[in-house]
């Protein structure tokens, strides 16, 4: 089945350490979504790719990057975590840009700050 | 801008209770309007999606939902729930600039 995949599903890291997030999908499409969702609170977009165009939200720390080196994988790094970015992670695609292109989302990457 | 607003964080309801999660949304032009679920400790699912047309939406699980534009609202029902669907659903809007703004959730607690 077509899916978006994010590797690992738990991660555990210490205060300033840089921590690497992975997503990776099969569906082929053009976007791909970084989203932080904290606990009880609405997923928040950090930035997107529209295929190698890469669009950051204006509100999204210097400490959060992300890199695509392909159609399929795309990466989220935390260069200096703090124990304010202890999240769930979520990756999404959609086929194009555009508000009727279905979002679909991975599982998420929860990650721990220490 | 846009926004969106769940007006409850929590809706509690007994298994084959009907129930509807509220959900207000404000935008300048016209707007997409979607409801997401999101399990424990998983990813989000899209339940449905108003783009455009009829104002009544089918998605799945049985859930629909309306959209009245003069009220602004998108409120989500189920006309019978049962313990599975207790999970935390958000709403959320797109203006058509590619991004999706959610609001902060209801969570929905069915019980026996």
């Amino acid at each position: 089945d077509a899916m978006v995949i994010q590797n690992p599903r738990y991660q555990v890291t210490q205060f300033g350490k840089p921590v690497t997030l992975s997503c990776s999908q099969t569906l082929n499409h053009n976007v791909m979504y970084w989203y932080q969702q904290k606990s009880s609170q609405a997923p928040k977009l950090l930035f997107h790719y529209y295929d190698k165009d890469f669009n950051n939200e204006a509100d999204t720390p210097d400490n959060f990057q992300s890199r695509r080196p392909n159609t399929s994988f795309c990466f989220l790094d935390i260069r200096s975590p703090g124990l304010g970015d202890a999240a769930m992670y979520l990756c999404a695609t959609s086929r194009d840009r555009g508000a009727v292109n279905e979002q679909f989302f991975g599982p998420g990457t929860r990650l721990t700050v220490l | 801008a846009q926004s969106v607003t769940q007006l409850d964080s929590q809706v509690p309801v007994f298994e084959e209770a009907p129930v509807e999660l509220r959900c207000n949304y404000s935008s300048s032009v016209s707007v997409y309007l979607f409801w997401y679920v999101q399990y424990p400790n998983q990813g989000l699912q899209l339940l449905l999606k108003y783009l455009s047309g009829s104002t009544l939406v089918k998605g799945i699980n049985g859930f629909e939902a309306e959209f009245n534009k003069s009220q602004t609202s998108f409120h989500l029902r189920k006309p019978s729930v049962h313990i599975s669907d207790t999970a935390e659903y958000f709403c959320a809007v797109n203006s058509g600039y590619s991004t999706l703004t959610f609001g902060k959730g209801t969570m929905l607690l069915v019980s026996p």
